[in-house]
């Protein structure tokens, strides 16, 4: 499988709980994104590593969420103490760093379907 | 006001017609342009991208950039059922990354045979 994957595809937690999702990009990758899409929205951009450096977070992105990438491979991303306004698809995309920088290609993953009852 | 913002929908051409999906965006520092398509259910795919001003062609599909109005379109010739999604706009400012995409709200086009 070549593409990017996420894991898991769906998650139910109750309020209050922590969770966690991972990704898994393409191997050559050497850019990670994380961004959150609400029903009838666009995704939103949380943050993003280049290697194992975490290089922007958005404003978006309280304290409840961190995200790590160790050893510039897969990242994951928790959410502690969830609330109902977590519930969203949590997606993640990779892209290789390219010289022409204005067509950075993001290849995304199927996302985490997050449901926080 | 969003930052990018899309027309209303949903978009519902017949096929064979031409579907038009418009966006505009609020920062003039952007420097990237991009139209995804989400089917539902399904992750964003990337179907063009667009950072000079004027038209890109590819295949059936027209992207149109003019800076100056802060506008960028999206042109889908003789429209199939198969192009029934999502369309999502995105722009970058660029700079440190540009995969940091901004993304407009989406509009829903229906395909109808």
């Amino acid at each position: 499988d070549t593409g990017v994957s996420q894991n898991p595809r769906h998650k139910i937690t109750k309020r209050g709980q922590n969770v966690t999702f991972r990704c898994d990009p393409i191997s050559e990758h050497n850019r990670l994104y994380w961004y959150r899409q609400t029903l009838g929205q666009g995704p939103e951009f949380l943050t993003y590593f280049q290697n194992e450096a975490q290089l922007e977070k958005s404003r978006l992105l309280s304290d409840r969420f961190s995200a790590e990438r160790p050893k510039g491979s897969f990242s994951t991303l928790e959410i502690q103490r969830t609330e109902q306004g977590d519930s969203a698809m949590y997606l993640c995309a990779s892209s290789s760093r390219v010289p022409i920088a204005t067509n950075e290609k993001l290849f995304f993953g199927s996302g985490t379907q997050l449901s926080v009852l | 006001q969003k930052e990018v913002e899309q027309n209303s929908g949903p978009l519902s051409v017949p096929e064979g017609a031409i579907a038009s999906l418009n966006c505009t965006y609020s920062d003039r520092g952007s420097q990237s342009f991009f139209w995804y398509r989400q089917y539902s259910g399904k992750s964003p795919e990337l179907i063009m991208f667009i950072y000079s001003n004027g038209d890109k062609e590819d295949g059936r599909f027209t992207a149109q950039l003019n800076k100056a109005s802060q506008y960028v379109s999206l042109l889908i010739r003789d429209s199939q059922p198969s192009d029934s999604a999502t369309y999502l706009c995105a722009v970058t400012a660029g700079g440190t990354s540009y995969g940091k995409l901004t993304f407009g709200q989406g509009t829903i086009l229906t395909v109808h045979p």
